[in-house]
């Protein structure tokens, strides 16, 4: 079955520090990868998205994710974590007619000051 | 703020009752879709409207249904509630379907059954 996998639940990172959340995927074809943000009590916001084109993406509040058609990861990096980047992060695909979003398990960031 | 509106916001209620979500799109989505989050389940497609028909189904209940109306706002009606039914239910709305669309969720209506 096609999916997204997040294998970590926590990420705990140093302000300042680099982050990375990681994603593998498992879908066939071309996938269209998503990444997205909840804050508590909060819906999810859109991050950033991969459809096709250059592997590294830009997106929101500094975010980038990088897609290793190889490795079959589309993981989502920051060079200099916030406090305030402490949040639940879901990775998702598109698939089927409708274009639903299949999301992963989602990894809970820290950002310790 | 995405441009997409839920309400009410908190709903609680006992088990055996019927409630209504209500959904609005951002101004010129056309496609609509309802999400459930839960600790057990994680985060999961519910139904797709698309300009007032419905296009796919993902785990809904029969229990459960919705509607999109010819102004675009949607409304997911869940009946016979159970305590497994508290969750929160997040409406998400995109311009088209297609591949590449991002979708933009609202705040999302959390629903407690006692």
């Amino acid at each position: 079955a096609q999916s997204v996998a997040q294998p970590e639940d926590q990420v705990n990172v140093a302000e300042g520090n680099p982050l990375t959340v990681k994603c593998t995927y498992s879908v066939s074809g071309n996938p269209y990868l998503f990444w997205y943000v909840q804050y508590p009590n909060r819906g999810l916001q859109f991050l950033l998205k991969y459809i096709t084109g250059d592997n590294l993406v830009k997106g929101s509040y500094g975010f980038e994710a990088e897609f290793n058609k190889s490795q079959t990861s589309f993981h989502l990096k920051k060079p200099s974590a916030l406090v305030s980047d402490s949040a639940l992060y879901f990775c998702a695909f598109s698939r089927g007619s409708a274009r639903q979003l299949t999301f992963g398990s989602g990894t809970q960031l820290t950002v310790l000051p | 703020d995405s441009g997409v509106t839920q309400t009410p916001k908190h709903l609680i209620t006992a088990t055996g009752q019927r409630v209504t979500l209500r959904c609005s799109p951002r101004s010129g989505d056309l496609s609509v879709y309802w999400y459930q989050q839960s600790l057990d389940q994680g985060l999961q497609f519910l139904i797709q409207y698309y300009n007032g028909e419905e296009r796919a189904k993902g785990n809904i209940l029969e229990r459960f249904s919705a509607q999109q109306f010819p102004d675009l706002h949607s409304e997911l009606n869940l009946s016979s509630l159970e305590l497994g039914d508290s969750a929160l239910y997040f409406c998400a709305s995109s311009e088209t379907t297609g591949h590449q669309e991002t979708q933009y969720f609202g705040p999302g209506t959390r629903l407690l059954v006692l």
